[in-house]
């Protein structure tokens, strides 16, 4: 069975540039979630799709949006790109909520570089 | 507020050794708890979680995890350490009493096993 697919795989992006990156969920899981992983910041909870609607954010400035498509696939788009926001982007997916009782599985990450 | 504490930011053993990564939780009502493990470069692997009932969790590779409800803790433990079980282990929890998608992360600790 196929695990989380995120691509790119890296991107290295200019301030104030915009960036979209992509997660295909298991096959299966209907959510699916982003968390950033900065240095020094830890893993931070940034989105939580479930059946194609938002349910949930993280502290996150508005330019950091996504959507998910019908397919349960999911973009994470961050505008005005700053220097912060270097890291590596991993997506999540799960069967379900189920209040927090699905393990999510994670992608390998998108690194995003901004100079 | 909810929270995840890894004292220990690196934790060195020998081969063969076992092996005991800390985990303390600090949240509001009953938790749901998890170990990823990442290897460099890689996304977060799913090791284990504790739902409910026996408070000895089995999970991948031989590790192993005890749920302590009265020291709020979820020590991961594994009876002989392998030089590839070399990474960085996390800790997290999310809450059964609310439904946000969100896990939150401990810290972080790095595993050092040597030959």
């Amino acid at each position: 069975e196929a695990g989380v697919t995120q691509s790119p795989t890296h991107l290295i992006k200019t301030r104030g540039q915009q960036v979209t990156l992509r997660c295909s969920p298991i096959s299966g899981h209907t959510s699916v979630y982003w968390y950033q992983q900065a240095l020094g910041l830890g893993l931070q909870f940034l989105l939580w799709y479930d059946e194609g609607e938002e349910r949930n954010r993280g502290n996150f400035p508005p330019r950091f949006s996504g959507r998910q498509f019908p397919n349960y696939s999911s973009e994470l788009n961050v505008n005005a790109l700053e220097l912060e926001d270097s890291a590596l982007y991993l997506c999540a997916s799960s069967q379900g909520t189920g209040f927090g009782a699905y393990t999510q599985y994670f992608g390998p990450g998108t690194r995003l570089t901004v100079l | 507020a909810q929270s995840v504490a890894q004292p220990e930011d690196q934790v060195n053993v020998a081969e063969g050794n076992p092996l005991t990564v800390k985990c303390t939780y600090s949240v509001s009502g009953n938790p749901y708890l998890f170990w990823y493990v990442q290897y460099p470069n890689r996304g977060l692997q799913f090791l284990l979680k504790y739902i409910t009932g026996d408070n000895l969790v089995k999970g991948s590779y031989g590790f192993e995890a005890e749920f302590n409800k009265s020291q709020t803790s979820f020590h991961l433990k594994k009876p002989s350490a392998l030089v590839s079980d070399s990474a960085l282990y996390f800790c997290a929890v999310s809450l059964l009493s609310s439904n946000t998608g969100k896990l939150i992360f401990g810290q972080g600790t790095t595993l050092q096993v040597k030959p």
